[in-house]
Parts: structure tokens; sequence; C-alpha cells
């Protein structure tokens, strides 16, 4: 089983849709959570972190879910510019492994005029 | 600000060749990290260093690869002998140091290994 896990999509979506993805992770001592954009043929970076609380930044919002270990990423009134691929990224902070992020496969979205 | 850089962008090689891959991570930053991205195999890890120290090599594929960081502002990434299976975009990221969840990613260095 693959440490974090995504449906790889595509998900094509109009313009102004709400959209969510999932992603699963196997080890319970994963300490930290976010999601990464990645552009074609450019490289990935942050988009948010991910807090047990559930975080919010304009239309992007995030949730964790420890005990099933579950991971979501709602984007609301998508937009064109919305269109790329996500990364779902694991950091095992506190352990041998501290310091290492995994990476999921990533979710491609193509948001459509 | 410079982000992480990396030379060169594109390198077209034949098999058997050696290849160097340069990074120069942001100023500052204590943790360098080196990643492979294919289509079949997504990005995967390669090797990290924190104050110039390697931590974990275990991503590194085979002995063909080989990581080296003299410097706080320099690491290479060797590949030799360069094989096909070898063509991915390899990725250079810093972050401050192990213990701060941002890494920055460099813009990557395409390889073609024919």
């Amino acid at each position: 089983r693959k440490e974090v896990e995504q449906d790889p999509g595509p998900f094509n979506v109009p313009e102004g849709a709400t959209v969510a993805f999932n992603c699963t992770y196997s080890n319970s001592a994963s300490q930290s959570f976010f999601w990464y954009r990645q552009d074609c043929r450019k490289e990935p970076k942050l988009l948010m972190s991910v807090y047990s609380s559930g975080n919010e930044d304009g239309r992007f919002t995030a949730q964790l879910n420890r005990a099933s270990q579950y991971i979501s990423l709602l984007i609301r009134d998508s937009k064109l510019s919305d269109s790329a691929t996500y990364l779902c990224v694991v950091n095992m902070l506190g352990s041998s492994n501290t310091g290492k992020l995994i990476f999921g496969q990533g979710t491609t979205l193509q948001v459509k005029p | 600000d410079a982000g992480v850089i990396q030379s060169p962008r594109h390198e077209v090689t034949e098999m058997g060749q050696e290849v160097t891959l340069r990074c120069k991570p942001i100023s500052g930053h204590n943790s360098l990290f080196w990643y492979r991205q294919t289509m079949m195999r997504g990005l995967e890890l390669l090797i990290y260093f924190n104050n110039n120290v390697p931590i974990d090599d275990s991503g590194m594929p085979e002995d063909r690869f080989s990581a080296k960081m003299p410097n706080a502002s320099f690491s290479t990434l060797k590949i030799q002998p360069s094989e096909p299976r070898d063509s991915a975009v390899y990725f250079c990221a810093s972050s401050l140091d192990l213990n701060t969840d941002t890494q920055y990613f460099g813009p990557g260095t395409r390889l073609t290994v024919l």
C-alpha cells in the first residue's frame, strides 16, 4: 500500500463548480499535512497546510481527519487558473524520518470555460 | 529574493555518460532535498541533507547515483553511468531546517537519456 494515496483524476469541471479532492495516508505517526500545487512543467509549490481544526484560505478549504487518516481539499467557485495537479503531502516530524515529506501521486484538475 | 537555483534546466545525454545536476539552496536554509519525478512513480525523495550532512539516502535508486553537499550553498547529484530509465525531472528543494514544514522547490532539471 502506498504511504499517501490520491485519486489521480483527471477531474474535469466547469468554471464556478465546487470540487473536492481526497487523500489517505497509511502511517498514523504522520504529524503534518499539506496540499501542494504543481502547474504543468513547473515545480510543486505549497498551497496550504492542513490543521486538525480545518482551515480556509479564500476559496480553498482543507480538512484533516486523524482517526480515519484522511485529508481533503475543497475548491469553491473554481477558476480556469485553478487547473493544475494537487499533491497531498505528509510529514513525519518528531520521528527518525523528521523532515521527510511523502508526496501522493497528485490529482489533476481541469477547469473548463 | 532568489529562490532555489538549479542547473542545467535541460540535459540530453547518451546512455553511459556521466550526468551532474547542480543546486543552490535558498540562503540561510539548512536542509536540502533531491527529488525525482516521473509519470509512473510520481515525486520520489532521493536523498536529503541537514547542515551539509546526508541524513537519509534510502531513496537513491542504486550505486550509479551519488550526491554531495560540500558547503551550505551548493549540492550536486551525479549519475554515472546514466541509463534511459533515469530520464525524469529532478527537483532540488530547501527548507530552513528539518523541523520546518515548508520546502521550496527549484525549477527542476529535465533529464533525457537516449
